[in-house]
């Protein structure tokens, strides 16, 4: 069975930093692109990151060029995401996902809340 | 970036009747449409890939049509557990977008 568990969320500053990581299971997790999608309160999905198999590629949403990296370790089956700069509109629930796209699995969320 | 406009933006319906979703696109997206389901305090599920081919485990009732700009989802007889958010995404362009939703709502 897929798994993909995220952890990592919680309440952060205004200019402070986080760093998200999805813990994958019950797939070859070297064989898939892997992304980032998140999801204001109340508010529709809007795509963050990806980044291929093996590293070599990522992409990034506008809004977060600069301030968040994604990143991957395939030994350790895992997905991160290291946000710095965090802003009040950063503040959603944050999904790891398997694929590029079409996402066939999502994870559960973790929150995060960028409040002072 | 390519935006994608979801109607109706709320869809009233009773269960067992047809619901028809649009998404349209401001630019071609070929066949690179998706449509997710998303439950309340659930995270989104696959329903359509590619415009038209269900994914995995999808009940037959739900279909997806269109190519270029327009694109339909029906879901041919709305059951108990279809009352949620439908979302199309396209991946000809990065970043791939999201449209912002249609809520199917129980009359």
């Amino acid at each position: 069975e897929v798994q993909l568990v995220e952890s990592g969320g919680g309440l952060v500053q205004p200019g402070g930093s986080l760093r998200l990581s999805c813990a994958a299971s019950g797939f070859t997790f070297s064989n898939f692109w892997m992304s980032w999608v998140r999801q204001a309160p109340g508010k529709g999905l809007e795509w963050v990151a990806n980044i291929k198999q093996d590293g070599s590629e990522k992409y990034y949403v506008d809004s977060v060029k600069g301030r968040f990296t994604i990143s991957r370790d395939n030994a350790k089956n895992s997905l991160y995401l290291q946000m710095n700069s965090l802003r009040a509109e950063d503040t959603a629930v944050y999904y790891c996902a398997r694929r590029a796209s079409p996402i066939d699995y999502w994870g559960q969320g973790t929150l995060v809340t960028v409040s002072s | 970036e390519i935006v994608l406009t979801q109607s109706p933006a709320t869809l009233s319906l009773s269960p067992g009747e047809r619901a028809t979703l649009s998404c349209r696109a401001s630019q071609s997206v070929s066949s690179y449409l998706a449509w997710y389901q998303q439950r309340p305090g659930q995270a989104p599920r696959l329903l359509i890939y590619d415009a038209s081919n269900r994914a995995t485990g999808i009940p037959a009732r739900f279909s997806g049509s269109g190519s270029g700009t327009d694109f339909t989802l029906t879901i041919s007889s709305l059951e108990p557990e279809d009352f949620a958010v439908y979302y199309c995404q396209q991946r000809s362009d990065w970043p791939f977008t999201f449209g912002p939703g249609t809520k199917v709502d129980i009359k």
